[in-house]
């Protein structure tokens, strides 16, 4: 099946400082999606990006699928951006659609 | 809109006994749910896809016997972890699609649940 590799594995940072994560991914896929998992488990849907480009307040996503591999930024990083956050990839094949989340970052932001 | 929920948020049972997990679409239908699994400080793992009026779809590796999912509704999916044992402790997730899609989101999106753990003592 698909790889998915997330990096850095966790990331501390100070309160206002920018970060990027990074997602790569073994096979082309039709769907990417970017999770933010708050402290409490629940999973917050971030950005659908398949390809291209998406910004959504202090938060953009880039993916380039032809070299397989997409990119999370924050910035003027806050506390409640801390936690997991995971990419996920899904490759439809013959109607078999399902997600393959990343590894995950582990962010935290210290005030 | 899009959302999810799941009851119970936490359950601690005896091991042996037999824990269901209700996973509901609140303002959508959505004929196929799915259910994850997810261990300390690791990744979410795909159980199994859960379709509505047909059998659920098993992941390799995971007991069907074990895990049984029903779909009887196009807004309700269930998991039952029967016989629990202490390694069956884990924090269980369900999701959902919007087969209308939203108006910010393609169909393609899956929209999560807040999760349940579970304790098997």
């Amino acid at each position: 099946g698909i790889q998915v590799e997330q990096s850095p594995p966790d990331l501390i940072l100070q309160e206002g400082a920018n970060s990027t994560l990074r997602c790569n991914f073994s096979d082309s896929v039709n769907n990417l999606q970017w999770f933010h998992q708050n402290p409490w488990g629940q999973l917050i849907n971030l950005f659908y990006i398949p390809s291209g480009t998406k910004q959504n307040g202090r938060l953009s996503a880039t993916t380039v699928a032809t070299e397989r591999y997409s990119l999370l930024y924050i910035s003027s990083s806050q506390t409640t951006d801390s936690g997991v956050y995971f990419c996920a990839v899904e490759r439809t094949n013959f109607g078999n659609e399902k997600l393959t989340f990343g590894t995950g970052t582990r962010l935290t932001i210290i005030p | 809109g899009a959302v999810v929920s799941q009851h119970p948020s936490r359950v601690i049972c005896k091991s042996g006994t037999s824990v269901k997990i209700e996973c509901r679409s609140l303002d959508f239908q959505a004929t196929t749910m799915f259910w994850y699994r997810q261990f300390p400080k690791q990744s979410l793992m795909l159980m199994a896809t859960s379709n509505e009026g047909s059998k659920a779809t098993y992941e390799q590796g995971v007991e069907k016997d074990k895990f049984l999912i029903n779909h009887a509704s196009l807004t309700l999916s269930t998991l039952t972890v029967t016989s629990a044992h202490p390694e069956d402790s884990s924090f269980y997730i369900c999701s959902a699609r919007d087969p209308a899609g939203a108006p910010v989101a393609p169909r393609e999106t899956q929209y999560f649940g807040p999760g349940t753990r579970l304790l098997v003592l």
